[in-house]
């Protein structure tokens, strides 16, 4: 395991539902993203956190909404979603510093808007 | 806008041969990173290789980088069948240490 975990692994939702992804780094790294993986598509940064901090929005719509409430945990709130943003949603940790690391993923949200 | 390109899309080798992927870029990089990911599965990072590196070793990973034609290639020796996946290459470019542009991956098949 790489030390990034992600909850749940499988979620089917309506387009009217509310619900939250989770991700938890046990590797003490301080930025977090996630990320979106459509079938045959390459794979789309999301958004970035830094010590906390939103660093990069990726012109995400807003129906995701992103939470880091500590270097930690990164949450990801889906609401009013389209059955195109079906994808593997995968959640991701590095160092944070003057250059840039490797990033350790999570096994990713399989998730299915229906 | 995608700044790695894998090539072939996909590549099917016999266990005990030698697997080679390849990978273009559009603009001058900070490093280039080397990734797999099982089917359906998170990605695992492989190698990292900076800009004024040529060439890095990791077990049975091999993987160079020209800065001139703007490409790096990962060869994988003695394949096994554990390592069928798909591999993608990743940049970090311009002021962002953070970010990463993927490329849509070379999907690897080892047959026993």
């Amino acid at each position: 395991e790489t030390g990034v975990t992600q909850t749940p692994r499988h979620l089917v939702m309506g387009m009217t539902n509310k619900k939250s992804l989770k991700c938890e780094q046990h590797l003490g790294h301080n930025a977090m993203y996630w990320y979106k993986q459509s079938a045959k598509k390459p794979l789309e940064l999301m958004f970035v956190y830094n010590f906390k901090e939103q660093t990069e929005n990726n012109s995400v719509p807003s129906r995701f909404s992103p939470e880091c409430p500590n270097s930690s945990h990164l949450f990801l709130h889906l609401h009013t979603l389209q059955p195109e943003d079906s994808a593997l949603y995968l959640c991701a940790s590095s160092q944070a510093g003057g250059q840039s690391y490797e990033q350790y993923f999570g096994p990713g949200t399989r998730l299915t808007v229906t | 806008s995608q700044q790695g390109e894998e090539d072939p899309q996909a590549l099917s080798i016999q266990e005990g041969e030698n697997a080679t992927m390849n990978c273009s870029y559009k603009t001058s990089i900070n490093n280039l990173q080397w990734y797999r990911q099982n089917s359906g599965r998170g990605l695992v990072h492989l190698i990292l290789i900076r800009s004024n590196e040529r060439e890095k070793h990791s077990g049975r990973l091999r993987v160079t980088l020209d800065t001139s034609k703007k490409s790096s290639s990962l060869l994988i020796t003695a394949s096994r069948a554990a390592d069928t996946a798909s591999y993608f290459c990743a940049c970090n470019s311009g002021g962002s240490n953070y970010k990463l542009t993927f490329g849509k991956g070379t999907l690897l098949t080892v047959n026993p």
